[in-house]
């Protein structure tokens, strides 16, 4: 069956550590995105790409960094610059003007 | 303002009610426009898509009014099952194709 995988489910990060969310995709869509949220709180656009080699800032990029180097793969690197990276992440992807289709996501926690 | 905002929550409501959620955006170039279902801790999942005319998918009804720029969802009857919180999506065409959340709606549905 054709849909997105988030890995992991849960991460813990230590203080000034480097972590990567991994997202893969076989539904051979295009576009792909990566968003945050908080509890209680709406989807926050981290970073999009809508081709291979080529991404796109989103609404609150700082402390983040992604690579788009094979259409199936968009994998998210949270980085000891974020302050406040608890939070629960969300891989999408999207064809054409269809709604997106999500992963099931990676809870990450700082410890 | 925010780009796009909802009713406030929650909404607790008997087995069997019809509830109305309502969602308004504020960019007139929005082009698509949906309804996610979320439950608890888990990824949003595509309800339905909204169209000009109107749409209905057995007991969810939605509609658009593009010149209020106010989209709605009406469940019938409703279910247990239902309880989740419902998002409203809007994408604009030019912001990249990413889509824009409102914070979403929480239902509650008792026995």
């Amino acid at each position: 069956d054709g849909g997105i995988t988030q890995s992991p489910k849960y991460l813990f990060r230590k203080e000034g550590q480097n972590v990567t969310l991994s997202c893969e995709q076989n539904l051979n869509h295009d576009a792909m995105y990566w968003y945050r949220q908080d509890p209680g709180q709406g989807l926050r656009l981290i970073y999009y790409s809508q081709i291979v080699n080529d991404f796109q800032k989103g609404d609150i990029a700082e402390g983040y960094s992604v690579s788009r180097e094979k259409k199936e793969s968009f994998p998210l690197t949270v980085t000891s610059a974020q302050k406040n990276p608890t939070a629960f992440y969300l891989c999408a992807s999207r064809e054409g003007t269809y709604g997106y289709t999500f992963g099931s996501g990676t809870r990450l926690t700082v410890v | 303002r925010k780009e796009v905002e909802q009713d406030p929550g929650p909404f607790n409501v008997p087995e069997g009610a019809t509830v109305a959620f309502n969602c308004t955006y504020s960019n007139s170039a929005s082009q698509s426009f949906f309804w996610y279902r979320q439950d608890c801790r888990k990824e949003p999942k595509l309800l339905m898509s909204v169209y000009s005319s109107g749409n209905e998918d057995g007991r969810f009804t939605a509609q658009l009014n593009r010149a209020s720029q106010y989209i709605s969802l009406l469940i019938r009857d409703s279910k247990l099952s239902d309880s989740a919180t419902y998002l409203c999506v809007v994408n604009s065409y030019n912001q990249g194709g990413k889509l824009i959340f409102g914070q979403g709606t929480e239902l509650s549905v008792k026995p």
